[in-house]
């Protein structure tokens, strides 16, 4: 099994730039999340989903977009890039009583 | 309101020697709590998780972790610590109940010294 496949590893934007990090998981599960991770902060739930066609706002939704037409696919839009986006952005899954499942992360910098 | 602190960013432990890694708590109800790890350039793997029951956990790579309700802690242990247990672990809590949403801790870097 794959698992949690995030795409691109990693990527530099100039400011104003937009962008989709994709995530894509093989597990069949219905919850997925996206979560961005600062140096010292730990991670910072962004969105997150809770089955195909249903998105909601976690702590730190501003500045991004999620869409999650399929089960499998949960990508983060990224509309106008601003240097506080300059971070490590993980997807992760789960399915019920189960623990997270995680990419291996998107390296974002933004200039 | 919920939330989770390490107050350690760095643990030194020779190898051999145990470790443990802290974590507190704060929620209103019933605690999960989980203890994932992360090695350089990866996401992070899950160890161990609390929801009920015995409050000692047993987890992935000789891990284990005390539950204590009366001091709000969760503190992960391993008798005997390897070089290659060196990483970034994460205490975190489950405050989504079924949705599953988790608040992390800030993280704390083990390294373990041969």
């Amino acid at each position: 099994n794959a698992g949690v496949t995030q795409t691109p590893k990693f990527r530099i934007l100039k400011i104003g730039q937009s962008m989709t990090l994709q995530c894509t998981q093989d597990m069949n599960h219905n919850y997925m999340y996206w979560y961005r991770q600062d140096p010292g902060m730990g991670l910072k739930l962004i969105y997150y989903s809770v089955g195909a066609g249903i998105t909601d706002k976690g702590e730190v939704p501003n500045g991004y977009n999620v869409s999650r037409s399929t089960t499998e696919d949960f990508p983060l839009r990224l509309e106008l890039a601003a240097p506080s986006q300059t971070s490590v952005y993980f997807c992760a899954s789960t399915g019920s009583n189960s623990p997270l499942h995680f990419g291996n992360g998107t390296r974002l910098t933004v200039t | 309101a919920q939330s989770v602190a390490q107050p350690e960013d760095q643990v030194n432990v020779a190898e051999g020697n145990p470790l443990t890694v802290k974590c507190t708590y704060s929620v209103s109800g019933n605690p999960y709590l989980f203890w994932y790890v992360q090695y350089p350039n990866r996401g992070l793997q899950f160890l161990l998780k609390y929801i009920t029951g015995d409050n000692l956990v047993k987890g992935s790579y000789g891990f284990e972790a005390e539950f204590n309700k009366s001091q709000t802690s969760f503190h992960l242990k391993k008798p005997s610590a390897l070089v290659s247990d060196s990483a970034l672990y994460f205490c975190a809590l489950n405050y989504g109940g079924a949705t599953n949403k988790l608040i992390f801790g800030t993280g704390t870097l083990l390294a373990v010294q041969p």
